[in-house]
């Protein structure tokens, strides 16, 4: 099942922060986060693993919180840089194990920085 | 340090046609796994392909069809194609195992007519 994303869209200007937020109704291996400009590839940006860990990435950082099934993006002091798609991508634990390395994505969302 | 290579970049055909997409992996990498992206959504996984073998596979019809080589590099074959089937289609590679980020080619977007 699809990971839901929240917000859809966001604008900000220069210097802002933003939060996005990926929740899953099943249970959470890992998420990773992608930034997807117009017209390129999605970039890896960083993975999370259950267990609530955190990581960041320069302004760019993360969390997992294993209990609620979610992550969250935070991007502080946001640069013209950083607009583009961001999407949630899951692996999702089952009986069997994992299903590591099949990515189910978030429908995306939109973010806009304005000088 | 060469990564992810699509081919062919933009390809047009009409309904009922078959086509043939080419992924070459990252460096290193030996795992290889492909995405269909709709306009305006997450991209959508199709199946994985490790030791040349099909490991695991989304809920895309059998018209969908890979293969990988012993080089890792990989195609996706798409059989009776449908409008339904137009789409940018990405490939990813990664190192086999847990944990593991994918990086995504800049895609081949397909257009059926």
């Amino acid at each position: 099942q699809q990971p839901v994303q929240s917000p859809q869209a966001v604008i900000l200007r220069e210097g802002e922060d933003a939060v996005i937020n990926c929740s899953s109704s099943k249970a959470l291996y890992s998420v990773h986060w992608y930034r997807q400009k117009h017209g390129e590839a999605p970039v890896f940006l960083m993975i999370l693993l259950k267990g609530g860990e955190q990581k960041g990435h320069e302004k760019i950082s993360a969390s997992f919180n294993e209990k609620k099934q979610q992550s969250s993006l935070y991007l502080t002091a946001s640069q013209l840089s950083y607009s583009g798609t961001y999407f949630c991508g899951t692996e999702f634990s089952n009986a069997g194990g994992t299903s590591y390395g099949k990515l189910t994505f978030g429908q995306g969302t939109i973010l806009t920085v304005h000088p | 340090d060469a990564g992810v290579t699509q081919s062919p970049t933009h390809l047009i055909k009409t309904r009922g046609q078959q086509v043939t997409l080419r992924c070459s992996p990252k460096s290193g990498h030996d795992t290889v796994s492909w995405y269909q992206q709709a306009l305006g959504q997450g991209p959508q996984f199709i199946f994985q392909y490790y030791e040349e073998e099909e490991r695991q596979r989304g809920n895309f019809p059998d018209r969908f069809s890979g293969h990988q080589f012993p080089n890792y590099s990989s195609e996706l074959n798409v059989n009776a194609l449908l409008l339904g089937d137009s789409a940018l289609y990405l490939c990813a590679s990664s190192l086999e195992g847990m944990y593991q980020p994918q990086h995504f080619g800049d895609g081949t977007r397909l257009s059926i007519l």
